[in-house]
């Protein structure tokens, strides 16, 4: 089965921690995204990767850090510098970003629901 | 910025009522238009998408959108809802055209519930 998948569902966190979430694909994509969804705001974009090594950050980076290592895994960390950490956090991939269309759709994991008490 | 609007937060339809939700955009240049839908304990997943021609788009389970131009809007629309058609629903704007990457602007969503 082709798909991307996060671990965990739910993740659970003291205050202060950093906490580092999951993402892996198996479509071959070359793009690779992290948003967070909190109620009544949509979808805001937190770092994207267009290419392996590279990463570049989202319009809510701050508090947060990725790496992209490998084509197919794009962790994101949460660190205790995010102020308000408790959110929906939803990957994305899409493939051929660099046909310059821009027209590439975007397929989502089933998220990860982070709460940090 | 380019900014997207939806103006319904939250819709109630009886079965089989026709469906429309509004969406408009901010960004003056060529965008690609999508509509995604979050089913309750589901994925986000592509209903529709504008990228060129024909402004009227069909997508899946029956919906469509149209895009025009002048207004900025890409409204989504139904005939007869069905139950199982309560979901969220998110319009989407790539502003990134032409650029090489594809970065999504999303509206708040607009959370339907069709009762039975």
């Amino acid at each position: 089965d082709g798909g991307i998948t996060q671990s965990p569902k739910y993740l659970f966190r003291k205050e202060g921690q950093n906490v580092t979430l999951s993402c892996e694909q198996n479509l071959n994509h070359d793009a690779m995204y992290w948003y967070r969804q909190d109620p009544g705001q949509g979808l805001r974009l937190i770092y994207y990767s267009q290419i392996v090594n590279d990463f570049q950050k989202g319009d809510i980076a701050e508090g947060y850090s990725v790496s992209r290592e490998k084509k197919e895994s794009f962790p994101l960390t949460v660190t205790s510098a995010q102020k308000n950490p408790t959110a929906f956090y939803l990957c994305a991939s899409s493939i051929d970003i660099g046909t310059g269309r821009g027209t590439d759709t975007q397929y989502f994991g089933p998220g990860t629901r982070l709460t940090v008490l | 910025a380019q900014s997207v609007s939806q103006h319904n937060h939250h819709v109630i339809l009886s079965e089989a009522a026709s469906l429309e939700l509004g969406c408009n955009y901010s960004y003056g240049g060529t965008v690609n238009l999508f509509w995604y839908v979050q089913y309750p304990g589901q994925h986000l997943q592509l209903l529709l998408k504008y990228f060129s021609g024909d402004p009227l788009v069909k997508g899946i389970k029956g919906f469509e959108a149209e895009f025009i131009k002048s207004k900025f809007s890409f409204n989504l629309r139904k005939p007869s809802v069905q139950w199982s058609d309560t979901a969220e629903y998110f319009c989407a704007v790539n502003a990134g055209v032409n650029t090489g990457f594809q970065k999504l602007v999303f509206g708040t969503g607009t959370r339907l519930l069709v009762s039975p």
